[in-house]
């Protein structure tokens, strides 16, 4: 069975700065995604960003970069120039690739607070 | 094109009775899956759906059903609803060959008193 920990249940950052949230997983497998999900106030799930693990490029979408560590099992999201609307729960996420089905095992997620 | 649309959005029932929950996935898409949600517990996985398949279960016990139609409509179905039912259920799907990107609908908050 596969685990994802957000070690950080709620974080706060100030409008333009940065801030990066991180995300381990244990697994045995060798082929698989790691998401990042956010969750504003109106509970509509978003991905964020995607990682495929055969990639070693890290994905980058806009303002959000990942920092995939294949080898650590680490997956942390940094978010440049933090905008209000970046306020959300951020669940990280992991879904094995398989023929037989597919889910998404979710973090227990980090609650973002982005200041004026 | 529309979103992933789920139906009712908000219900409220009573310990013991039964609850069916829709799932309209975005059109094209054939793979649908639901999430419980809790503030205890997180997200889990229930089960997904791909061409009228179970193709996937998650660990929830046997009250806890679904089905697909041939349209790619879904619905979920709580027998004998206990209080710790209570739960925002959240559905999403995908596009076959791409489950890997998953669509989520606004979610039904089910309430169970």
């Amino acid at each position: 069975a596969q685990t994802v920990t957000q070690s950080q249940p709620e974080m706060s950052v100030q409008e333009a700065e940065t801030v990066t949230l991180s995300c381990t997983y244990d697994t045995s497998e060798n082929n698989y995604y790691l998401f990042w999900y956010k969750q504003p106030p109106s509970r509509q799930m978003i991905l964020v960003i995607r990682q495929e693990a055969y990639k070693q490029q890290n994905a980058t979408e806009n303002r959000f970069s990942v920092n995939f560590q294949k080898a650590a099992k680490s997956f942390s999201l940094k978010i440049s120039d933090s905008q209000l609307g970046d306020t959300a729960m951020y669940f990280c996420a992991f879904m094995k690739n398989s023929n037989s089905g597919y889910a998404l095992n979710f973090g227990k997620g980090t609650s973002l607070l982005v200041t004026p | 094109k529309a979103g992933v649309t789920q139906t009712p959005r908000y219900l409220i029932k009573t310990r013991g009775q039964q609850v069916t929950l829709s799932c309209s996935p975005i059109s094209g898409h054939r793979s649908v899956s639901w999430y419980q949600q809790t503030p205890g517990q997180g997200l889990q996985f229930l089960f997904e759906y791909f061409s009228e398949t179970q193709r996937n279960k998650g660990n929830f016990p046997g009250r806890f059903s679904g089905r697909q139609f041939s349209n790619s409509r879904s619905e979920m179905n709580v027998s004998t609803l206990e209080l710790g039912d209570s739960a925002l259920y959240l559905c999403a799907s995908s596009l076959a060959g791409r489950t890997y990107e998953q669509y989520f609908g606004p979610g039904t908050r089910l309430t169970v008193t």
